[in-house]
């Protein structure tokens, strides 16, 4: 148990749907963070929140909107999705020491079809 | 060529054989961080060191600045132990680069 909740933890969706991933922590950290796991790939950042402010947005399309309402939740909405849109999708969270570890929760896996 | 690079990509060992997971990069970094993954996806932070050698349980972790190298160590593997090992270095900020992963089978 790392303290990140992931859900829903499977996903599967038609490209013309609309979905949600959520994330959830009550570590106190204020930073969080959506990576995206594609097959045989390393980690890709895809954005960055700190105390709710979006802070970096790794050049993602726009057809994933992240909201972040408060510092305990992190929410990323989909549409229009493609098939190589299937990955794991990872949520993290950083305590604001500069040493501090992230903590990761336990990833949705998506499938676009 | 990727910022950060891990070897092996896939390793198998037998119970109870010291293990060796490499990563070199190629960028000054503030700190790099060990990470485990397991099949079902969840990731667990093992070390996150600037220097020196960290040890926690069966776990080393070991880091050459001057030399751009890391490495992660095993002792008295255990078939537990099989799951992805991930190197990533901080960077600018709080930004990680990760590497591809190490695949290891840890086999009784």
């Amino acid at each position: 148990e790392t303290g990140v909740t992931q859900t829903p933890r499977h996903l599967v969706m038609g490209m013309t749907n609309k979905k949600s991933l959520k994330c959830e922590q009550h570590l106190g950290h204020n930073a969080m963070y959506w990576y995206k796991q594609s097959a045989k790939k390393p980690l890709e950042l895809m954005f960055v929140y700190n105390f709710k402010e979006q802070t970096e947005n790794n050049s993602v399309p726009s057809r994933f909107s992240p909201e972040c309402p408060n510092s305990s939740h992190l929410f990323l909405h989909l549409h229009t999705l493609q098939p190589e849109d299937s990955a794991l999708y990872l949520c993290a969270s950083r305590g604001d020491q500069g040493n501090s570890p992230l903590h990761f929760g336990n990833g949705t896996r998506l499938t676009v079809t | 060529k990727n910022e950060v690079e891990q070897s092996p990509q896939n390793l198998t060992a037998q119970e109870g054989e010291f293990i060796t997971i490499n990563c070199s990069y190629s960028v000054g970094i503030s700190a790099l961080h060990w990470l485990q993954q397991h099949p079902g996806g969840g990731i667990v932070s093992l070390f996150m060191l600037s220097s020196g050698k960290k040890k926690h349980g069966r776990l080393i972790a070991t880091i050459n600045i001057q030399e751009k190298h890391s490495s992660l160590h095993i002792t008295a593997s255990h078939p537990r132990d099989s799951a992805v090992y991930i190197c990533a270095v901080q960077t600018s900020g709080s930004r990680l680069t990760f590497g591809e992963g190490t695949q290891l089978t840890v086999n009784p």
